[in-house]
């Protein structure tokens, strides 16, 4: 367990709709990362808040935000779905804003059918 | 930009030792990773390395060579729980000038009886 929270842990969704993820990161962590994995695919670097301002950013569509709340807690909002949303969202943390170890969450599964 | 290449799959046989290539290119490299992902599991992290050489960790190695952009991860004494894709990471500086971690896209080792 590393500590990393994400909820839920299964969602099916139907193309179009909008879908809220959320993550709790490690008791002190101030930094949180999204990533997104498909079938086979690695991981790819979606966003990263630090301490609730953001800090870096990837290959994230215009579609998808996320946001980081003065608890440290952070949410993904993915909206306008579609079938190649379909992924493992997972969400990391980290003490600092420096990108050193991150310990990842469980992992949300989306499916957009 | 950040670069990294790894093999896709690789099959070694248990009680073997198998070793892991990783090559990059990057800018302001500030340390590698290795994770280990179970199929539909979060990655955990194995090892950092910052600085050439050697770093031993019970059956898991990782080496470094800066100066040849270039990493290995050894596990010796392979065990059939070992069977998990193996990504490498790669920090460095995004073009904001944050530190930045970039995953390959992973090397899946499937060891055999």
């Amino acid at each position: 367990d590393s500590g990393v929270t994400q909820t839920p842990k299964h969602l099916i969704t139907a193309t179009g709709q909008r879908v809220t993820l959320r993550c709790s990161p490690r008791s002190g962590d101030l930094s949180v990362y999204w990533y997104q994995q498909s079938l086979d695919q690695g991981l790819q670097f979606l966003i990263q808040y630090y301490n609730g301002e953001e800090r870096a950013k990837g290959n994230i569509l215009e579609r998808f935000s996320a946001q980081q709340f003065p608890d440290l807690h952070s949410e993904l909002n993915l909206s306008s779905l579609e079938l190649g949303d379909s992924a493992l969202y997972f969400c990391a943390s980290s003490v600092e804003q420096g990108q050193e170890t991150q310990y990842f969450g469980p992992g949300t599964r989306l499916l957009v059918l | 930009g950040q670069n990294i290449d790894q093999p896709t799959e690789m099959t070694a046989t248990e009680g073997a030792i198998v070793q892991i290539n990783c090559t990059y290119q990057t800018s302001g490299f500030n340390g590698l990773f290795w994770y280990q992902q179970h199929a539909g599991e979060a990655p955990t992290f194995l090892s950092y390395n910052v600085l050439d050489g050697l770093e031993e960790k019970g059956r898991f190695s990782s080496f470094l060579s800066r100066s040849k952009g270039y990493s290995y991860l050894l596990l010796k004494e392979l065990q059939m729980k070992d069977s998990a894709s193996y990504l490498c990471a790669v920090r460095g500086v995004n073009s904001g000038g944050y530190q930045k971690v970039t995953f390959g896209t992973g090397t899946k080792l499937q060891v055999i009886p």
